[in-house]
Formats: structure tokens, C-alpha cells, sequence
């Protein structure tokens, strides 16, 4: 069974532009999670989607959105990019919700890097 | 807000020492409980997981962690590390009740041979 797969894997963006990134999770899983990855601040959660619709939400600022499409694919979107947002950016899937016990187990994509000049 | 807290940020060990990893977390309920590694340019795996029952739980390659219900915690061990187990290791608090997981802020473990 594929894993996690996440598109581009690099990105080099300048101030002020916006990025879309992309995520297909393992098939069959119906959430997916996103975070933010940076050295000293371990992962921070972004937001969660389960059957296309937003769960549960970190504290990022609005810049910060997302979506997911029947497929169980998933997107999330960075307007308006700061320096700040130079990271690693994570998907993982899972067959149910987090905190739904066995199901909640999440599998992790390879990131995509987020350079912002 | 839950949080979980990692003590050991960087620790160097020489291959054979034996390793144990704090974790403390900070919700009071039921919790589901992780580790995961991190190697040297690959994505995150997960070593071990609590979801209910027996508190010492086993994990791949040869880790195991402890929870410790009255002290919040869920340290992971293993009795001896080889140069091969240098990578971050995270450790990660899902609530239940269908709430957000919450990771450390992993530590780096460096492993001399």
C-alpha cells in the first residue's frame, strides 16, 4: 500500500506570495492532519480535516487554510507568506479522527520544504 | 491547553549506553500516547503507541516506553543504542474526545560509536 505523499517536496517562494501544497493520504484513511516543522519548536498542529470537512484547528494565524476534497486528498494553502513560514511542512493521515483510539494512529508524509526569501 | 514537554532537548550517549527519554504531558483525562522517530533526511515513524491496557509498551527496534499514569508520563527506553538509533525522537499526546495531537519539542539524540 503507497504511503503518505506530499507534492512538491521544495519550495522557494518570496515574501509576500502565496503557495499551495498538496497532500494524497494512504488509501482508505479519511483524515488528514497538517503541521508546521521547525528546529527548537518540534511540530505544531495547523489544522486536521476529516470527510472534507476542517475538525480541529491550531492556533496559525488565516493566512493559514486548507481543504479536502471527496477523495480524501488534501490541500493547504499560505497567503500573504512571511519569513517566519520558512519550515517544514508535514501531512499525516489516519483511518479516523484523532483521539478515536486505534483508528487516530497517524502515518506521515516526507514534508514538503518551504523556503520564504 | 494540553502541552507535553520534553525534557532532554540534545543527548549524546556512546553505543551500548542505555537511554531513557522524558515525556510529561499536562491533560488530565484519557490520552493516547506516541513516540516517533525522526532519521537524518527521512519523515517521521512511529515506534510505540498507548491506546489502553498493559502501561509498558514495546516498540520496533528494540525501544520500549513506560506510562505512568499518576506522574503523566511516558518516558522511552532502551537498554542499549547503536550509532544506527541517532535521529530526533518525538513524543505526542492525542486526547480523547476526538482533540488534536499535541507533540513535544523532540529531542535530538546523537549516538557515538
Amino acid at each position: 500500500k503507497a504511503g503518505v505523499t506530499q507534492t512538491p517536496r521544495y519550495l522557494i517562494k518570496t515574501r509576500g506570495q502565496q503557495v499551495t501544497l498538496s497532500c494524497s493520504p494512504i488509501s482508505g484513511h479519511r483524515s488528514v492532519s497538517w503541521y508546521q516543522q521547525t528546529p527548537g519548536q518540534g511540530l505544531q498542529f495547523l489544522f486536521e480535516y476529516f470527510s472534507e470537512t476542517q475538525r480541529n484547528k491550531g492556533n496559525f494565524p488565516g493566512r493559514f487554510s486548507g481543504r479536502q476534497f471527496s477523495n480524501s486528498r488534501s490541500e493547504m494553502n499560505v497567503s500573504t507568506l512571511e519569513l517566519g513560514d520558512s519550515a517544514l511542512y508535514l501531512c499525516a493521515s489516519s483511518l479516523g479522527l484523532a483521539g478515536g483510539g486505534v483508528k487516530a494512529e497517524q502515518f506521515f508524509g516526507p514534508g514538503t520544504r518551504l523556503t520564504v526569501l | 491547553a494540553q502541552s507535553v514537554s520534553q525534557h532532554n532537548h540534545h543527548v549524546i550517549l556512546s553505543e551500548a549506553a542505555s537511554l531513557e527519554l522524558g515525556c510529561n504531558y499536562s491533560y488530565g483525562g484519557t490520552v493516547n500516547l506516541f513516540w516517533y522517530v525522526q532519521y537524518p533526511g527521512q519523515h517521521l515513524q512511529l515506534l510505540l503507541k498507548y491506546f489502553s491496557g498493559d502501561p509498558l509498551v514495546k516498540g520496533i527496534k528494540g525501544f520500549e516506553a513506560e506510562f505512568i499514569k499518576s506522574k503523566f508520563s511516558f518516558n522511552l527506553r532502551k537498554p542499549s543504542v547503536q550509532w544506527s538509533d541517532t535521529a530526533e525522537y518525538f513524543c505526542a499526546v492525542n486526547p480523547g474526545g476526538y482533540q488534536k495531537v499535541t507533540f513535544g519539542t523532540g529531542t535530538k539524540l546523537q549516538v557515538i560509536p
